[in-house]
């Protein structure tokens, strides 16, 4: 079954770093999300994007976030100096289309840890 | 804010007991996902449902989805220790280019064998 790559899956960072996210969708989808979760909290929207832009971004999403589909296969979330508040669970998912339908193939995640 | 509250929080089953979860908002949604969490995994779907009132199922699984479609439910028969995970609903927005999912607060379910 086709599945949503992500790498690392454990990344420590010291505060004030870059760091980039690394996810490798399903080949057929359109839409392409991050998401992340703080240890204990729900999932939180970050970023979605089709279409080679960005579609919809939270607040949370601020300049220090970027994202990336630079040769049509990888999807990446940079974050350009990380804060110890950085740390989570970041997600990639994909879909097809009408992912209020269809709903999302989630990666197995990123574990960012900010120190 | 689009908020998705779900109960309970925490449950604690022995293996063949039936349990409900509950999934509930002020806001309409066009659809509702359940998704099914383990430790250290991203959320893998388990079914959408679209329109209110529906009610599918998934072997001893059931999900409805409310007439008014701001809410469901998720309702287990004969609990197995492998349904021990987060269960986590979504609601997907009318309208929209983006097909963002608003995700509840979670349900952690424990089945003991």
């Amino acid at each position: 079954e086709p599945e949503v790559t992500q790498t690392p899956s454990h990344q420590v960072t010291q505060m004030g770093q870059e760091v980039i996210l690394r996810c490798v969708p399903i080949s057929n989808h359109l839409y392409f999300y991050w998401y992340r979760q703080i240890l204990g909290q729900k999932v939180e929207f970050l970023v979605s994007f089709y279409n080679n832009e960005i579609s919809e971004k939270s607040e949370i999403f601020d300049d220090q976030f970027s994202v990336e589909r630079p040769d049509g296969s990888n999807f990446t979330l940079k974050i350009r100096s990380t804060k110890l508040e950085d740390s989570a669970m970041y997600f990639c998912a994909s879909s097809e289309l009408g992912a209020r339908e269809f709903g999302y193939t989630f990666g197995s995640g990123t574990r960012l840890t900010v120190v | 804010t689009q908020l998705l509250e779900q109960s309970p929080q925490f449950l604690s089953i022995q293996e063949g007991e039936n349990l409900t979860v509950y999934c509930n908002s002020s806001s309409v949604f066009s659809s509702l996902q359940w998704y099914r969490q383990e430790p250290g995994e991203g959320p893998v779907l388990l079914v959408t449902v679209v329109t209110g009132g529906e009610v599918k199922k998934l072997k001893r699984l059931t999900f409805q989805f409310g007439d008014a479609r701001k809410d469901s439910s998720l309702h287990i028969t004969a609990a197995q220790p492998g349904d021990t995970g987060l269960y986590l609903c979504a609601g997907g927005r009318y309208g929209g280019a983006t097909n963002k999912l608003i995700f509840g607060t979670g349900t952690l379910l424990a089945v003991q064998p």
